[in-house]
C-alpha cells in the first residue's frame, strides 16, 4: 500500500541550484497538489494537477514549475534556489468521486543555503 | 471565496481528559465538505475524521467526534480520553462541491497532552 510517494525526504541546496521534488500515488487519482509548510504554520497550494497533461498555478508557484506527463506522477521542479524556498513540501492526491479528502505524501524537507 | 479559521493557535490537555478544537469556516454554498487533519511531529498529514455537510448526523471515529452546528459554520473536533500520541497539529479543512474544487486549510491548532 504505497499510496503517496515521495522523493527525496530530506535535501540541502546551495542558493542558485536546482532540483526536482518527485511525486508519485498509485490510487490511480485525477487530482494532485503540491503544498509547501514553513515552520510553525499551515499548507500553501504551489501548483496543482487535474489529470495528465493539466496544471495550474495555487497561491504561491513562483519559482517553482510542474508537469504531469502521466497520472502517476507530478514532480516539482525548483529553478534558481532560493532561502526563501526553505521548507517542508508535500505532495497530495484525491480522487474524483466522494468528499475529496487528500491523501499526502510523507513530505520533503528542502533546506536553501 | 472560502475562509476556514483556526483562532486558538495552542492548546494544553491532561491525558485521559477531554479536549475540543474549534474551527468556523464561511461559504455560501450549502453542500460541502469538512475535515480535520493531524500532523504529528513526524509531519505526516493523517486524516483524523471527515463530515459531509449534507448528513446531520456529527461524525466519529473512535476516540474522535465532530460537532457539527451548519448554521453557525461550526466544526469542533472533540478529542476525548486524550493520549501521549495525540500531540500534534490539527488542521481543519473545507471542500466546496464541484470536481476541481480544491481544499481551503486553515493555520492549524497545536495541541500538547501532557503526562
Amino acid at each position: 500500500n504505497a499510496g503517496v510517494t515521495q522523493t527525496p525526504k530530506f535535501r540541502i541546496l546551495k542558493i542558485g541550484q536546482s532540483m526536482t521534488l518527485q511525486c508519485a500515488q498509485d490510487m490511480n487519482h485525477n487530482y494532485m497538489y503540491w503544498y509547501r509548510q514553513d515552520p510553525g504554520m499551515g499548507l500553501k497550494l504551489i501548483y496543482y494537477s487535474v489529470g495528465a497533461g493539466i496544471t495550474d498555478k495555487g497561491e504561491v508557484p513562483n519559482g517553482y514549475n510542474v508537469s504531469r506527463s502521466t497520472t502517476e506522477d507530478f514532480p516539482l521542479r525548483l529553478e534558481l534556489a532560493a532561502p526563501s524556498q526553505t521548507s517542508v513540501y508535500f505532495c497530495a492526491s484525491r480522487a474524483t468521486v466522494g468528499a475529496g479528502e487528500l491523501f499526502f505524501g510523507e513530505g520533503s524537507r528542502l533546506t536553501v543555503l | 471565496a472560502q475562509t476556514v479559521t483556526q483562532s486558538q493557535p495552542e492548546m494544553s490537555v491532561q491525558e485521559a481528559e477531554t479536549v475540543t478544537l474549534s474551527c468556523t469556516y464561511d461559504t455560501s454554498e450549502s453542500n460541502y465538505y469538512l475535515f480535520w487533519y493531524k500532523q504529528p511531529p513526524s509531519r505526516q498529514m493523517i486524516l483524523v475524521i471527515r463530515q459531509e455537510a449534507y448528513k446531520q448526523q456529527n461524525a466519529t471515529e473512535n476516540r474522535f467526534s465532530v460537532n457539527f452546528q451548519k448554521a453557525a459554520k461550526s466544526f469542533s473536533l472533540k478529542i476525548s480520553d486524550s493520549q501521549l500520541g495525540d500531540t500534534a497539529m490539527y488542521f481543519c479543512a473545507f471542500r466546496a462541491p464541484g470536481a476541481n474544487s480544491k481544499l481551503t486549510f486553515g493555520k492549524g491548532i497545536t495541541l500538547s497532552v501532557r503526562p
